[in-house]
């Protein structure tokens, strides 16, 4: 089974804070996703990592960045945490050739206050 | 016009009830049809994805797609109380994934 775990369930900050959250898949997947997720707007791509110390944007990656140094790890660093950036993190991993078959992990609920 | 358009629900059924759940996309390139549902505070899970048109059965659920209509649809047979969760449509090629909004279904005993 496809492993996708993620550094923090629930995690709270203050606005201006530097946050990291961390995401491990076992299942030697090229491909590694970070989104949010909020109600009424669906899953939105942040940015997206296709091999090591590469990274492509997504649809919202203002006010991100990310880093990928090995396979296996995908961050997600938010420079100075904003209350509008509370939301649901979910990270996915997926084979390079099958960007559609992603799996994810369990999410990190974040509260910027 | 969103790419995917779901409707948000909530879906309310008695146990046993066949369920319909349903996407409508705008681009007809997609040629990848998911389903991911999704426990209360959890990350979504694969359920079932298909990349041509008609049927797709694993057990108690089928996946149907409608490219001339741009449509797809997941069925859930004899549904139970363990499939309350919200349903993900998610649609797209080899190098993107647009995910609906997801739909909420409650099936009560």
């Amino acid at each position: 089974d496809v492993k996708v775990t993620q550094s923090s369930r629930y995690l709270v900050k203050r606005t201006g804070e530097k946050v990291f959250l961390e995401c491990v898949q076992d299942m030697d997947h090229e491909n590694m996703f970070w989104y949010r997720q909020d109600p009424g707007l669906g899953l939105r791509l942040i940015y997206f990592s296709y091999d090591v110390k590469m990274k492509e944007k997504g649809d919202i990656p203002e006010g991100y960045s990310v880093s990928r140094e090995k396979k296996e790890r995908f961050s997600l660093i938010l420079e100075s945490a904003s209350t509008n950036q509370t939301s649901m993190y979910l990270c996915a991993s997926s084979p390079r050739v099958l960007t559609y078959e992603q799996y994810f992990g369990p999410g990190t609920r974040l509260t910027v206050t | 016009q969103k790419e995917v358009e779901q409707d948000p629900g909530p879906l309310s059924v008695p146990e046993g009830a066949i369920v319909s759940l349903n996407c409508t996309y705008s681009n007809s390139a997609f040629q990848y049809f998911m389903w991911y549902r999704q426990y209360s505070r959890k990350g979504p899970e694969l359920l079932m994805y298909t990349y041509s048109s008609g049927n797709k059965e694993d057990g108690r659920f089928t996946a149907q797609v409608d490219k001339s209509s741009k449509y797809i649809s997941l069925f859930i047979r004899d549904s139970q109380p363990s499939d309350s969760a919200t349903y993900l449509c998610a649609i797209g090629n080899t190098d993107k994934l647009i995910f609906g909004t997801g739909t909420r279904l409650q099936v009560f005993p």
